[in-house]
């Protein structure tokens, strides 16, 4: 069965840093590309970040770049993103999703980011 | 970024009825469309990819259509468990993209 589950979530002050992971299972985890998504209330569903199967090259959305950092790490079945100089409006559910290149086949429960002081 | 529409935003149906949602790009994708269906506290589910191909262990009920700028998702029997809210998404450039959403209410 295929599992992701994500952890790092949590509350941070405006211009703070959290690094979120994402545990996967149940699958060649290095055979996929994988991505960050995230979700609020007000905006709905944002991809956020992709990454190669070798982690060759990534992918952004415009607000995060040069902020946030999508990585892997393959012999730890592991997907990574830090955030960095974090903003109110990145308040959001992250998921972690299997995909990016294509459809995103799989996603994890999510967990929660809010920026607040 | 390429712009994704969805219509209605909420829908009201009935146990039975037939139900078809619309999403529109803002520019050709030719057929670089997923549709997700997503429950309340739940992830999305990935239903339909390639804009008509089904996933793995959707039940035969969905279909996905169109190409370039028009799609549409179609229900054709709806059932309990179908209700929840219904994102498309771009995958034809980087930025992906998802449309707003459709709440498929009980009426």
């Amino acid at each position: 069965e295929v599992q992701l589950v994500e952890s790092g979530g949590g509350l941070v002050q405006p211009g703070g840093s959290l690094r979120l992971s994402c545990a996967a299972s149940g699958f060649t985890f290095s055979s996929y590309w994988m991505s960050w998504v995230r979700q609020t209330p007000g905006t709905g569903l944002e991809w956020v970040a992709t990454i190669r199967q070798d982690g060759s090259a990534n992918y952004y959305l415009d607000s995060v770049k040069g902020r946030f950092t999508i990585s892997r790490d393959n012999a730890k079945n592991s997907l990574y993103l830090q955030m960095n100089s974090l903003r109110a409006e990145d308040t959001a559910i992250y998921f972690c999703a299997s995909g990016g290149n294509t459809a995103f086949d799989f996603w994890g429960q999510g967990t929660l980011v809010t920026v607040s002081s | 970024d390429i712009q994704m529409t969805q219509s209605p935003s909420t829908l009201s149906a009935s146990v039975g009825d037939r139900v078809t949602i619309t999403c529109r790009a803002s520019q050709s994708i030719s057929s670089w469309l997923a549709w997700y269906q997503q429950k309340p506290g739940k992830a999305p589910k990935l239903l339909i990819y390639k804009a008509s191909s089904l996933e793995s262990g959707v039940p035969s009920r969905f279909r996905g259509s169109g190409s370039g700028t028009e799609f549409t998702l179609t229900i054709s029997s709806l059932q309990p468990d179908d209700f929840a809210t219904y994102y498309c998404q771009q995958y034809n450039s980087f930025s992906r993209t998802f449309g707003q959403g459709t709440k498929v209410e009980i009426k």
